[in-house]
């Protein structure tokens, strides 16, 4: 399973942009990247994803490294309710034995300040 | 539309007995997928049922099994419960099997 690293937790104020780093270092030419985020005692949702080219949603945007092996996830204006932890996740859905699972690492812990 | 629900929402049982979890996924979705989330391993997937056929398993034992109805609802099932089995249990569904997972908010078991 292609691995991904975050660092562990990461802080910002409230309405202040939030660049959220994931590596990929050895990311397959047909793997996803895709992003995901766990409130508070819910379970995870899915924010966005991308292959090679920059996504923008009403939620967030990724930025993707031209090699591939890194990309940002970027909240424009962080507010209270985005307090997460996000999980960068890679996906391939040309290899059959991994549709419909996710691998989660331990991601990042997003601690917002008022 | 309903989001994917999960019964029970808590859960308490003893070491040596079984359980039964219930998951009824988005209308229209037919993947259904299961995780485990615990503090000390974070989340791990269990496995992935689609068309009423399991698709994938995660590295746990036998004695964690499931399935999935023609409306394409799923039932997992743990048996001879064990302490380490206590942990938060995630079921997620989607359209497809490559789709975005949409997650309910879990069943939470104690084990005792």
């Amino acid at each position: 399973d292609a691995k991904t690293t975050q660092p562990n937790s990461m802080e910002s104020n409230e309405e202040e942009p939030v660049h959220l780093p994931c590596n990929h270092s050895t990311i397959s030419g047909t793997d996803y990247i895709h992003w995901y985020r766990q409130l508070p005692s819910q379970g995870p949702e899915y924010v966005i994803h991308g292959l090679t080219s920059n996504v923008n949603n009403r939620m967030a945007s990724l930025a993707i490294a031209e090699d591939r092996k890194s990309s940002t996830l970027i909240l424009h204006r962080a507010t209270l309710r985005d307090a997460a932890v996000y999980y960068c996740i890679l996906r391939d859905n040309d290899r059959g034995s991994t549709l419909g699972r996710l691998y989660f690492g331990r991601g990042t812990q997003l601690t917002v300040w008022p | 539309k309903a989001g994917v629900t999960q019964t029970p929402r808590y859960l308490i049982k003893t070491r040596g007995q079984q359980v039964t979890l219930s998951c009824s996924p988005i209308s229209g979705h037919r993947s259904v997928s299961w995780y485990q989330q615990t503090p000390g391993q974070g989340l791990q997937f269990l496995f992935e049922y689609f068309s009423e056929t399991q698709r994938n398993k995660g590295n746990f034992p036998g004695r964690f099994s499931g399935r999935q109805f023609s409306n394409s609802r799923s039932e997992m099932n743990v048996s001879t419960l064990e302490l380490g089995d206590s942990a938060l249990y995630l079921c997620a569904s989607s359209f497809g099997r490559g789709a975005e997972q949409f997650f309910g908010p879990g069943t939470r078991l104690t084990v005792l």
